[in-house]
């Protein structure tokens, strides 16, 4: 159990047009999905905290209006990069979030996206 | 930033030996973690230990916190080539978001 996906895992997007990563648990509702970018060699930075239902926590730093993220039901998120330019190429990871044991919460991660934008 | 430090960022090991990957952060936490990732993948969850705990165990795994110093260390005895990997650490310092460290990358040679 607590699969999370991804998809695309791969995408190359021409600078200026936009796209679309969809986050799916598929086995468990999450209440709440995390966005992580991934420059390479490098650790994940946390971008947003999405929440079902309400508007997305973003981190600072992080361009709301650039990095749209919608979590339209308890089993999908997406992250939408708007206008994207050569600098948001990278790799893209999600995680969901589900009560674990103790009270304590696991994350569970998406398999990533590897954003290429020329 | 709040983010952790790993040290090595990088260690070359034969198969057989034991891999020690250290952890250190900033804020105070209610747990801590240790993710692996394979190059190009998604993060794998390999353990977790609570603020209150000192050790734990599992299988080839031993982690260790600290918490008056902030650190933690990762020990994977008896490693194998497939170990090779990166490895994070990642924080809780409540139940809303996790902040990982650098990694450490480690390759296991045959």
């Amino acid at each position: 159990g607590a699969v999370v996906s991804q998809h695309p895992s791969r995408v190359i997007c021409k600078s200026g047009t936009s796209v679309k990563i969809e986050c799916r648990s598929l086995d468990f509702q999450a209440t709440t999905m995390f966005w992580y970018r991934q420059f390479p060699k490098k650790s994940l930075m946390l971008m947003a905290t999405s929440n079902e239902g309400s508007k997305a926590t973003y981190e600072q730093g992080v361009e709301k209006d650039k990095f749209l993220i919608n979590h339209a039901s308890l089993t999908l998120s997406t992250l939408t990069v708007t206008s994207a330019h050569p600098e948001d190429s990278s790799f893209y990871i999600c995680s969901a979030r589900r009560p674990g044991t103790s009270g304590s919460y696991e994350q569970y991660f998406g398999p990533g996206t590897r954003l290429t934008v020329t | 930033s709040q983010q952790g430090e790993e040290d090595p960022q990088a260690l070359s090991i034969q198969e057989g030996e034991n891999a020690t990957m250290n952890c250190s952060y900033k804020t105070s936490i209610n747990n801590l973690q240790w993710y692996r990732q394979n190059s190009g993948r998604g993060l794998v969850h390999l353990i977790l230990i609570r603020s209150n705990e000192r050790e734990k165990h599992s299988g080839r795994l031993r982690v260790t916190l600290d918490t008056s110093k902030k650190s933690s260390s990762l020990l994977i005895t008896a490693s194998r080539a497939a170990d090779t990997a990166s490895y994070f650490c990642a924080t809780a310092p409540n139940t809303d978001k996790l902040i990982f460290g650098t990694g450490t990358r480690l390759q296991v040679f045959p």
